[in-house]
């Protein structure tokens, strides 16, 4: 079993629809938890980071982290076909260490 | 955000040559640097952890010789792919994270990623 589960997809939508990313994980000694996007060739940019339960809103992007269920989600409000990329989740212990990454989900917003 | 660089961003090389890339932190203070690989349609494959003044540390299979990295200042480490072959081509990325103005960055910032193509 991989320490950080993402379903590949792709996952293809209608533009201004929900998106909804999830990541699952095994290690209950994992804190921090970040959303990544990236574009094809290029690097990963930081989407979302928190360390707590709950939910974090900024614009359009909700981040949600169910430690109890080892389980984080993100969503995308109003997609658009600038949203078309490939979602990362990365997971750590701690602020500064090694990220352990899921396998990403490619995501197409039709226009 | 925190801002990373990478150079060269491609680069082209013949068989056997050693190349280098620089990736650079413009705005805050690398205290470390990491350093993956990508396959198209792949994830990030981590190579090497940094820390200024130290030598890196690399992971289970990476050639430490092969892939030699260098972290000598806060806003710079250098990647050198020595005697490269064609199955070295594949996309670099480096990260980093470290403190702005006194606060810890949290997690990690990437740069642009350099794209090697061995001939």
């Amino acid at each position: 079993q991989k320490e950080v589960e993402q379903d590949p997809g792709p996952l293809s939508v209608p533009e201004g629809a929900i998106v909804s990313l999830n990541c699952t994980y095994s290690n209950s000694a994992f804190q921090y938890f970040m959303w990544y996007r990236q574009y094809s060739r290029k690097g990963p940019e930081l989407l979302m980071y928190t360390y707590s339960s709950g939910n974090k809103e900024d614009g359009r992007f909700t981040a949600q982290v169910d430690k109890s269920s080892k389980y984080i989600s993100l969503f995308i409000r109003d997609s658009q076909p600038s949203d078309s990329a490939t979602y990362l989740c990365a997971i750590t212990e701690a602020a500064g260490n090694k990220l352990t990454f899921g396998g990403g989900t490619r995501v197409l917003v039709k226009p | 955000g925190a801002v990373v660089s990478q150079h060269p961003s491609r680069v082209i090389c013949k068989s056997g040559t050693s190349v280098k890339i620089e990736c650079r932190s413009l705005d805050f203070q690398a205290t470390t640097m990491f350093w993956y690989r990508q396959f198209p349609k792949k994830s990030l494959m981590l190579m090497a952890t940094s820390n200024e003044g130290s030598k890196a540390t690399y992971e289970q299979g990476v050639e430490k010789d092969k892939f030699l990295i260098n972290h000598a200042s806060l806003t710079l480490s250098t990647l050198t792919v020595t005697s490269a072959h064609p199955e070295d081509s594949s996309f670099y990325i480096c990260s980093a994270s470290g403190f702005t103005s006194g606060t810890h960055t949290d997690t990690q910032y990437f740069g642009p990623g350099t794209r090697l193509t061995v001939l």
